[in-house]
């Protein structure tokens, strides 16, 4: 199995331009999160989904949009890219009360 | 939701025991569960504990288990340089049951 499979695994952002961060999972998870960490910080959550066609906001979500059509893909938006927003980007999955498991993370960049 | 509360940073030599703790906010959490973050990768599942059971033990590592005081700890045995890391803690939170993690504690180790 594939697990969380994220893309791209590395990005440049300019300001104020936008992007996707793909996640795809194949294990029929339900549930699927969000994170960014920050350099020598913790996890903070974005979004997270409970379901298809279920979102909801996590701590910190200005700035970003998802959607989850469909149970495999939870994608993370970015419309105007900034600064802040320069982090490493965690897509996690999981069903109802098991682990997590998490991709391999996207370190972004916004110059 | 209420934060899950580590302590950042934990030094300690090696060959001795690391005590990383942790206090969760959600007292309905079926399974607690701790994560490693190695330099550059995502996070793995090291450990959890169900909600039932005060301590478990797996080779070096001991989890314990506070229910009442809501306090969780991990203990890892005999210290080694390979155990340098960041170990996040993180519980089932909600009505919604999604996993949220605490900030990390980075484990350093002394020679």
């Amino acid at each position: 199995n594939a697990g969380v499979t994220q893309t791209p695994k590395f990005r440049i952002l300019k300001i104020g331009q936008s992007m996707t961060l793909q996640c795809t999972q194949d294990m029929n998870h339900n549930y699927m999160y969000w994170y960014r960490q920050d350099p020598g910080m913790g996890l903070k959550l974005i979004y997270y989904s409970v379901g298809a066609g279920i979102t909801d906001k996590g701590e910190v979500p200005n700035g970003y949009n998802v959607s989850r059509s469909t149970t495999e893909d939870f994608p993370l938006r970015l419309e105007l890219a900034a600064p802040s927003q320069t982090s490493v980007y965690f897509c996690a999955s999981s069903s109802s009360n098991t682990e997590a498991f998490f991709g391999q993370g996207t370190r972004l960049t916004v110059v | 939701g209420e934060d899950v509360e580590q302590s950042l940073f934990l030094s300690v030599r090696e060959g001795d025991s690391s005590v990383i703790n942790c206090t969760y906010t959600d007292s309905s959490s079926t399974y607690l569960y701790w994560y490693k973050q190695e330099p550059g990768a995502g996070l793995q599942l090291l450990t959890y504990i169900f909600s039932n059971m005060d301590m478990k033990q797996d080779q070096r590592l001991t989890v314990l288990l506070n229910k009442k005081d809501k306090h969780l700890s991990l203990r890892i045995a005999d210290t080694q340089t390979g155990d340098s890391a960041i170990y996040f803690c993180a519980e089932i939170q909600g009505r919604d049951d999604k996993i949220i993690f605490g900030k990390g504690t980075r484990l350093h180790i002394l020679p």
